[in-house]
């Protein structure tokens, strides 16, 4: 059973560019999260989709705007880029049946680079 | 709002010592509790919870507890072993919204 899925593992852009980062839930996980983790510190929460809406969102930009599918998966867009956006992007997924208190999981993210 | 603090790293250990991370946190209700390792390379991997007062979470020989008095969730293992070697991130969600607030990590580096 393939676990949370994220694409591309890797990227490099350039300042005032635009990026989308795609994810992929555990099977049978309906919620998905993004969170930025800036080199040295703990993941920060971006938003989360449920029922493909934004459910709840963290203390970031308009710049970062995301999507969900019919399918679960879930894109992060993030438009003009600065070099502060430089961060490995993580996405998380829970099982419905258990709840945000079982733990959520995570994938192995998405390291951006901003230059 | 709410809050996580975890102990300074890096913590260096040799093998077959006794670890603890501590921390704290700041919430408004009552959270569920957890305790998130990273491995070189690799994103986050669930190493334990508790969701009420006194639960104690327990893992691949990982320990804490959630002890409300003092607001804290301390990590313990009796016997670290170089595989351990990793980031460990204490984290908190509460009931009433659907993120997790993370602490900053705390380094821990096992030597055979």
């Amino acid at each position: 059973d393939a676990g949370v899925t994220q694409s591309p593992t890797h990227l490099i852009k350039t300042r005032g560019q635009q990026v989308t980062l795609r994810c992929s839930p555990k099977s049978g996980h309906d919620t998905v999260s993004w969170y930025q983790q800036a080199l040295g510190q703990g993941p920060q929460f971006i938003f989360q989709y449920y029922e493909e809406e934004e459910r709840q969102r963290g203390n970031f930009p308009d710049r970062f705007s995301g999507h969900q599918f019919p399918n679960y998966s879930s894109e992060l867009n993030v438009n003009a880029l600065l070099l502060g956006d430089s961060a490995l992007y993580l996405c998380a997924s829970l099982d419905p049946r258990q709840g945000q208190v079982s733990g959520y999981t995570f994938g192995s993210g998405t390291r951006l680079t901003v230059v | 709002g709410d809050s996580v603090t975890q102990m300074e790293g890096p913590v260096t250990l040799s093998e077959e010592a006794f670890l603890t991370i501590n921390c704290t946190y700041t919430a408004t209700g009552y959270p569920s509790l957890f305790w998130y390792v990273q491995y070189p390379g690799e994103g986050l991997q669930l190493l334990l919870k508790a969701t009420k007062a006194d639960d104690k979470g327990s893992n691949k020989g990982f320990e804490a507890t959630y002890r409300k008095e003092t607001t804290s969730f301390h990590l313990e293992k009796g016997s670290v072993q170089v595989s351990d070697s990793a980031v460990y991130f204490c984290a908190l969600s509460e009931s009433s919204n659907y993120k997790l607030t993370f602490g900053k990590g705390t380094l821990l580096t096992v030597n055979p």
